[in-house]
């Protein structure tokens, strides 16, 4: 079982749309939990930091469900500009390294 | 806004041969890391390094690689004579507090693209 999975997509929605993605991780020590944005060819940018308590940032939540052992990204009212490759990532306290899941393509079509 | 800056941005090498890859961190970040990205693969954690020395590696990053900080603001990874599967884009990242990267962003740069030929 990998480390960190994601589904990779693409997902391609309609602007406006609600779009939810999962990532499940396999280690039960893993401790942070983030969700980064990549675009074609460019570096990753941190969009947001998962908490248990669940968080919001705009048209963005992420929730983290430590007993299921996965961590959701949930975009609302979607814009063209939200296309992108979203990166699920996950820091492994024990071993010290930071684990990216592969990405999961999201396409917004007008 | 600040930025990390890496250099070149596309470097391309024949087999067997050495590069070394430069990065300008964030000024006042103390915590700089290398990844690399396979083409259409997700990104890989290499390296980590804090007050002048390697604090983390991953199984990747081998006797080939060495990083340095040569002068108070480039950070280098070089790689001795590379490999085809050595191919990828390499990035750059720092960040001002410890790891894990917590409440502390590691802002990444835009990478270096390395073909081996």
């Amino acid at each position: 079982r990998k480390e960190v999975e994601q589904d990779p997509g693409p997902f391609n929605v309609p602007e406006g749309a609600t779009v939810a993605f999962n990532c499940t991780y396999s280690n039960s020590a893993s401790q942070s939990f983030f969700w980064y944005r990549q675009d074609c060819r460019k570096e990753p940018k941190l969009l947001m930091s998962v908490y248990s308590s669940g968080n919001e940032d705009g048209r963005f939540t992420a929730q983290l469900n430590r007993a299921s052992q996965y961590i959701s990204l949930l975009i609302r009212d979607s814009k063209l500009s939200d296309s992108a490759t979203y990166l699920c990532v996950v820091w492994y306290s024990s071993a010290s390294k930071i684990i990216f899941g592969s990405g999961t393509r999201l396409s917004i079509r007008p | 806004e600040p930025e990390v800056t890496q250099t070149p941005s596309h470097q391309v090498t024949q087999m067997g041969q050495e590069v070394i890859l430069r990065c300008v961190p964030i000024s006042n970040h103390l915590y700089f890391y290398w990844y690399r990205q396979i083409l259409g693969q997700k990104v890989e954690f290499l390296v980590s390094f804090y007050n002048n020395e390697i604090s983390e590696k991953s199984e990747i990053f081998d006797d080939q690689f060495s990083v340095e900080r040569p002068d108070g603001s480039n950070f280098t990874l070089k790689i001795r004579s590379t490999k085809l599967e050595d191919s990828a884009m390499y990035f750059c990242a720092s960040s001002e507090g410890p790891e894990p990267p917590g409440d502390y962003e590691q802002y990444f740069g835009p990478g270096t693209r390395l073909t081996v030929t």
